[in-house]
């Protein structure tokens, strides 16, 4: 298995601009996860899918980001509009139950100028 | 009460020694801690996971020790190698719910 392969690996985009990032979970894990890294926040849990139903989305941070898993091997985070304190790194990662570990994908390096 | 509680937030150590990272929690339905290990540029890695039904357990050079009572368990990494080098978190979980992840430890081992 190719494991959890996210696109694009870097995005840099204007103020204003709508960014979508995307994420092929491994075949058979029923959970996918976005998170969010910054130094200053850490690893922050942005919203994550059970069988392609969205079952928390506390932590998206505010309207501008919405997320769709549209069928078992595909997800996009979506930013619209995009601004400066987007800037992260953002990871997807996919898992059968929690108690079983995640798989992370490599990230998408974010810089909203 | 959902938080997990790590510390140092940052480590040095001489090639050969021992790391100790510990980690802290309130919610007593936790029950399953793994740690991970993320390099630049790459995604963090599961790297051992323990429940709280053993106190310690042990795989290579890495050894998670758990403390139910105290609500804590801690990663050891023995004779530390500068490969080790790396950002590594603890994380919590209560059955098959979501992670809980530490702000993460980055540890630097020089030869």
């Amino acid at each position: 298995d190719a494991g959890v392969i996210q696109s694009p690996r870097h995005e840099v985009t204007e103020m204003g601009q709508e960014v979508t990032l995307r994420c092929k979970p491994i075949s058979g894990h029923d959970y996918l996860f976005w998170y969010r890294q910054t130094m200053m926040r850490g690893l922050e849990l942005l919203i994550y899918f059970n069988n392609n139903v969205p079952i928390d989305d506390s932590g998206m941070p505010e309207d501008r980001f919405s997320a769709k898993m549209p069928n078992a091997s595909f997800s996009t985070l979506k930013i619209q509009p995009s601004e400066p304190r987007d800037s992260a790194v953002y990871f997807c990662a996919s898992s059968l139950p929690a108690a079983y570990g995640y798989t992370f994908g490599s990230g998408t390096r974010l810089t909203v100028v | 009460q959902q938080q997990v509680k790590q510390s140092p937030q940052s480590l040095i150590v001489q090639k050969g020694g021992i790391s100790i990272i510990n980690c802290a929690y309130e919610n007593t339905a936790f029950d399953y801690f793994p740690w991970y290990q993320q390099f630049p540029g790459k995604g963090p890695a599961l790297l051992i996971a323990i429940r709280p039904d053993v106190s310690e357990k042990k795989e290579g050079r890495f050894t998670i020790s758990f403390n139910k009572s105290a609500k804590q368990f801690s990663l050891h990494i023995m004779d530390s190698q500068p490969g080790d080098s790396a950002t590594y978190f603890c994380a919590a979980s209560e059955r098959t719910d979501k992670l809980i992840f530490g702000t993460g430890t980055r540890l630097q081992v020089f030869p």
